[in-house]
Parts: structure tokens; C-alpha cells; sequence
């Protein structure tokens, strides 16, 4: 019953091989978030999803694309991995509207990309 | 823009007494949340508390509790009776409500708290 749930949990693979992390939620959000956390624990956003379109993009190398195919799920696509790519990355999702108030972001267990 | 501020790398403190963890914020918004997450070595990221900018109370959650000076742009956590478990990464964080929705959360640095038995 997790309710943002992240594939995998580590990821170590070869720089320059392209891979992909995968999340999905089951709150019924209609926003979902990518954030990197890197080497010395800073976290950053890297884009932000709403009803399945782009409504926020970082400065993040082009190597990298978010998709959408559904509401439930943001997936992040890398191409021809660094080392710098090295760090974990965060999914998270909330709901764009006020309900009775503050809507909560919930963060997924995150997933631990190594770069050889 | 928008930024989070956090002076201190590292915090330790002594098993059941109090400690303080600083956070300052930059804005020009009038409406936003400020928010303390903590950061265990599972690194799940755990919400601890929550303070909507438009309520002068301080925030409090059982031995959490948070000194908000808006003018000051200041947000500071602190942790009573301090217990081993809280040991880990403590992240201040800003999000902006866009009066109705909010956006992504900017995180400051983070503090790594020690607790010594």
C-alpha cells in the first residue's frame, strides 16, 4: 500500500548506457515531482508534472526526460549517463488544488543511481 | 528567487536535552509554508513539521516545535528531550502557495544531527 513507490531502489550502471527510474503513486495526485539529491545531500528540483504536462523544468541537461504517461506515474529517462549523474533521486506527488487547505507533498523511497 | 538558508552543517547534542536548529529563508512572497524534513540513513524523506506563514502561532508537534519570525525570515527547529532515533539529515525547506496550489519545495543544505547517548 506504499503511495508514491520508486523502481528501482539502486541503479548502478556503466557511464555512457541510457536507463530509466520509474515511479508511481496511488493517491489520486494530479502533480508529481522529480528532485536529485546529490553527493553532499542538497536537494533540488529537477521538474515538475501536472495532469501529465511539463509545468516546471530546472536547468537539467537535456539528457535527461521526464514522461508522463498517466497521472499515477512520472517516469525519468537517462541518456548517456555521467559520472556526474551519480546521486539519488527523489519522485514526490501532491495535489494542485486547495482542498481544505495545505496539500501535502509525499516523497517516494528514492532510488540510488551509481555511475562507473 | 526564492532561498533556503541553513548555517549549520553539523549539530550535536546530549540524549534527552534540547537542541535548536537554525534556518533563514529569502522571499518577496507574502504567502508560502515553511517546512522542517527529516532525513534518516534509510533516507526516506519524513515530514516533522509545518508552518503556513499567514499564522503567527509556532507550529508545534509533540517534542518538535518551531520559532517562526516572518520579518526576520527566520525558522528555526527545536528538538526537546532529544532522542536517539532522532539522529539524522534535517532539511528546512520553502514552498510557495499560489493561492490555492503550491509548487515544488526549495530545500536549504541540510544540518546532520548527532545524538550521543
Amino acid at each position: 500500500d506504499t503511495a508514491v513507490s520508486q523502481t528501482p531502489k539502486y541503479l548502478v550502471t556503466q557511464m555512457g548506457n541510457d536507463k530509466s527510474i520509474k515511479c508511481e503513486q496511488n493517491l489520486g495526485h494530479d502533480t508529481m515531482y522529480w528532485y536529485k539529491q546529490d553527493s553532499k545531500k542538497f536537494l533540488k528540483i529537477m521538474f515538475s508534472y501536472n495532469n501529465k504536462e511539463l509545468i516546471i523544468n530546472e536547468t537539467v541537461p537535456n539528457r535527461f526526460s521526464p514522461k508522463s504517461p498517466d497521472k499515477a506515474h512520472l517516469n525519468l529517462h537517462i541518456n548517456s549517463l555521467e559520472l556526474g549523474d551519480s546521486a539519488v533521486y527523489f519522485c514526490a506527488s501532491s495535489q494542485n488544488r486547495r482542498l481544505a487547505g495545505y496539500n501535502e507533498q509525499f516523497f517516494g523511497p528514492g532510488t540510488r543511481l551509481t555511475v562507473l | 528567487a526564492q532561498t533556503v538558508t541553513q548555517s549549520q552543517p553539523e549539530m550535536s547534542v546530549q540524549e534527552a536535552e534540547t537542541v535548536t536548529l537554525s534556518c533563514t529563508y529569502d522571499t518577496s512572497e507574502s504567502d508560502y509554508y515553511l517546512f522542517w524534513y527529516k532525513q534518516p540513513p534509510s533516507r526516506q524523506m519524513i515530514l516533522v513539521i509545518r508552518q503556513e506563514a499567514y499564522k503567527q502561532q509556532n507550529a508545534t508537534e509533540n517534542r518538535f516545535s518551531v520559532n517562526f519570525q516572518k520579518a526576520a525570515k527566520s525558522f528555526s527547529l527545536k528538538i526537546s528531550d532529544s532522542q536517539l532515533g532522532d539522529a539524522a539529515m534535517y532539511f528546512c525547506a520553502y514552498r510557495k502557495n499560489y493561492g490555492g496550489s503550491q509548487g515544488n519545495l526549495i530545500f536549504g543544505k541540510g544540518t546532520k544531527l548527532s545524538v550521543k547517548p
